[in-house]
């Protein structure tokens, strides 16, 4: 069985600063994993995945995230937030090895960017 | 223009009503899945399906229906609505099993 922790369901950056938005999964199997964002009023996209190769993974609008299995952790992180970044974050992650379209997300973080 | 179509967007409606909330992807896309999302408890998934007639449940399927009679309609039901099935639902749509999902803007159903 799988499952997300997404600690902090609120994170305020300033913009310009460092965004961390952070992920631990749990996963019998080696795992798929995946950062998605929200914005109000609107659907879920994509942001970054990790399935197997290289372990630090690049997704768009300057996120990228690292998969560390020995720390079972998946941490988001941007150089330099800007107001545009301000939305909900879910974490998600989904077994390797299962046949199926299970899909489990995070509680999600509500990311504000201050000007 | 690629998309997931979710109709209605909003609805409020009363306890034992049945109702359905449609979903329609013009991709092509072999899996879909339907979600519902509460404040504090992120995404759920209810139901998913993995190609035409194959459906499956997710971690919260009680009191929905779904069926996958079309690749690309995907309907979600709701036999005997309760108050506690009041949420934002979304449909989303892959090519396959770890392409990334399209979602739909969203449906918010109230139950009175």
């Amino acid at each position: 069985a799988q499952s997300v922790t997404q600690l902090g369901s609120h994170v305020s950056v300033s913009e310009g600063a460092l965004i961390l938005l952070r992920c631990n999964y749990s996963s019998s199997v080696p795992p798929y994993l995946f950062w998605y964002v929200q914005y109000p009023n609107q659907g879920l996209q994509l942001l970054l995945k990790y399935t197997t190769g290289a372990t630090l993974v690049k997704g768009i609008n300057g996120f990228e995230a690292e998969f560390k299995k020995s720390e079972t952790s998946f941490h988001l992180t941007k150089p330099s937030a800007h107001m545009s970044d301000a939305a909900e974050y879910f974490c998600a992650v989904s077994a390797s090895m299962d046949s199926s379209y299970k899909l489990i997300f995070g509680s999600g973080t509500r990311l504000l960017v201050r000007p | 223009e690629a998309q997931v179509t979710q109709n209605p967007r909003y609805l409020i409606t009363v306890t034992g009503k049945k109702l359905t909330v449609t979903c329609s992807q013009n991709m092509n896309h072999e899996y879909m899945s339907w979600y519902r999302q509460d404040p504090g408890l992120g995404l759920r998934q209810i139901y998913y399906s993995m190609n035409v007639e194959v459906t499956d449940k997710g971690d919260v399927p009680e009191g929905y229906k779904v069926s996958r009679k079309e690749k690309r309609n995907f309907p979600l039901i709701l036999e005997s609505p309760s108050p506690n099935q009041t949420s934002l639902y979304f449909c989303a749509s892959s090519l396959t099993r770890v392409q990334p999902q399209h979602f739909g803007d969203g449906t918010r159903l109230s139950i009175l």
